[in-house]
């Protein structure tokens, strides 16, 4: 089965630049989106189509996928930031998958 | 807005069989391709199933294949989860989502969840 990998947890300061990776065999030849998910709530699609934005996501949150990598970066880190954070693509038997979630703390 | 409530969550003996609703309203609910994602607590997002905008495909997770089935109602705007033969893994939120028109296979908006206990 088609897995994607995130690292447990991503640390950053306040107004800095944090990047959350998700890998995988090929990524790059599929579409990948990221979601937040802050505690006690739904999860919030913040990127989609690899790189875009939905209508009220700041644009300090940007996306890329390439070769066996997809990557969330968030330019200028801010407190409400803190959250889970989960990649997510489609493989090839029609299956969804996600990431096993990197908790992003702002310290 | 678009607005998804999920309800008929609960606890329910290992064995026993759960229907989950999701009702869809401030948008087209018939164009929409629609999923159900779970979280076990403390865990990760976990999808379970998928329904195509007229009903006519159906894709399932290998995890609730054969006892899991999605289905849905345009008429009135609502998704249905019919889960049978829980097991105590089944333990979870559930969460409707709705599938971005884009094509792109991401899911745009999801509801506030209902938790499914399975126990004794």
């Amino acid at each position: 089965s088609y897995e994607l990998t995130q690292p447990p947890s991503v640390s950053v300061s306040p107004g800095q630049t944090a990047s959350i990776t998700c890998s995988a065999d090929q990524l790059g030849d599929k579409y990948a989106c990221w979601y937040q998910q802050r505690p006690g709530q739904s999860p919030v699609l913040v990127i989609y189509q690899d790189t875009e934005r939905p209508s009220g996501i700041p644009e300090r949150f940007s996306g890329s996928n390439s070769g066996n990598t997809a990557t969330l970066t968030i330019s200028g880190t801010q407190a409400m930031d803190e959250a889970d954070y989960y990649c997510q693509t489609w493989d090839s038997s029609s299956s969804v998958v996600f990431g096993g979630g990197t908790k992003l703390t702002v310290l | 807005q678009v607005h998804l409530v999920e309800s008929g969550g609960g606890v329910v003996q290992p064995g026993r069989s759960l229907r989950l609703s999701c009702a869809a309203s401030e948008f087209t609910f018939s164009i929409f391709s629609m999923h159900w994602v779970r979280q076990a607590p403390g865990k990760g997002l976990e999808w379970v199933t998928f329904i195509s905008s007229d009903g006519n495909k159906k894709y399932y997770a290998g995890s609730v294949r054969g006892r899991f089935t999605i289905s849905r109602d345009n008429s009135k705007n609502t998704l249905f989860l019919q889960m049978n033969g829980l097991r105590p893994e089944d333990t979870a939120v559930y969460y409707c989502a709705r599938e971005g028109l884009a094509a792109t296979g991401h899911f745009d908006s999801w509801g506030q969840g209902t938790l499914v206990t399975v126990s004794s």
